[in-house]
């Protein structure tokens, strides 16, 4: 039971480009929306977290958008950089633990 | 360096035998998760504490595992009995808890026991 759905699996961007990661969620009780990024062998790290009573939040080059009555939020990451090659989660919770989708995996290409 | 710290990084087993890991939380987090891992997968949730109390179990912690929090500070996860099945990136998170606060809700990881089951 997959209760947060998350796409592309990959995505490859060229420096200064946009990447667009996207969302789904089922479960209307949650009300917290992280997403991590993660290098090889490290642990996931917070980018930005967001409340459904917003429909935006911009953290520099980060923003996450959301649509309550979608079910749906994204993060957008503007004037991609290679060190922001990595895998990013958005993630979803409305007690205590986190439930994470499948992860993409960007590549920015210099 | 105060972040969550675990132990170890890396674990090698034999099936059959028992495997201990450790999480070190931020200082004063009173709230400690364990979370699985696997190739290509978002972390799973496989329990959590509030102080010393463990209060919440995912499906996925089978009677093969346990996990302790004595006295509120690091915790252990220990699998017995390993199978190939639990070879895994093991992740430990902790937050500050209240769930008030945006900030206060962060679970910050650490960087995860990588474990081989041969």
């Amino acid at each position: 039971q997959q209760q947060v759905k998350q796409s592309p699996q990959s995505l490859i961007v060229q420096k200064g480009g946009i990447s667009i990661i996207n969302c789904a969620y089922e479960n209307t009780a949650f009300d917290y929306f992280p997403w991590y990024q993660q290098f090889p062998g490290k642990g996931p790290a917070l980018l930005i977290a967001i409340r459904p009573d917003v429909s935006e939040k911009k953290e520099g080059r980060f923003t996450i958008s959301f649509n309550k009555s979608a079910k749906q939020f994204s993060l957008h990451i503007m004037d991609s950089q290679p060190g922001d090659s990595a895998t990013y989660f958005c993630a979803a919770s409305g007690s205590e633990k986190l439930v994470f989708g499948k992860g993409t995996k960007l590549t920015v290409n210099p | 360096d105060t972040g969550v710290s675990q132990n170890p990084r890396h674990k090698i087993t034999k099936r059959g035998q028992n495997v201990t890991f450790r999480c070190d939380p931020i200082s004063e987090h009173n709230r400690l998760y364990w979370y699985r891992q696997t190739l290509g997968q978002g972390p799973e949730f496989l329990t959590y504490f509030q102080n010393e109390a463990q209060l919440e179990k995912s499906r996925l912690l089978s009677d093969r595992f346990s996990a302790e929090r004595p006295k509120g500070s690091f915790s252990t996860l220990e699998i017995q009995r390993t199978e190939q099945g639990d070879s895994a990136m093991y992740l430990c998170a902790s937050s500050r808890g209240d769930r008030g606060l945006l900030w206060q809700e962060t679970q910050y990881f650490g960087p995860g026991t990588r474990l081989l089951v041969l």
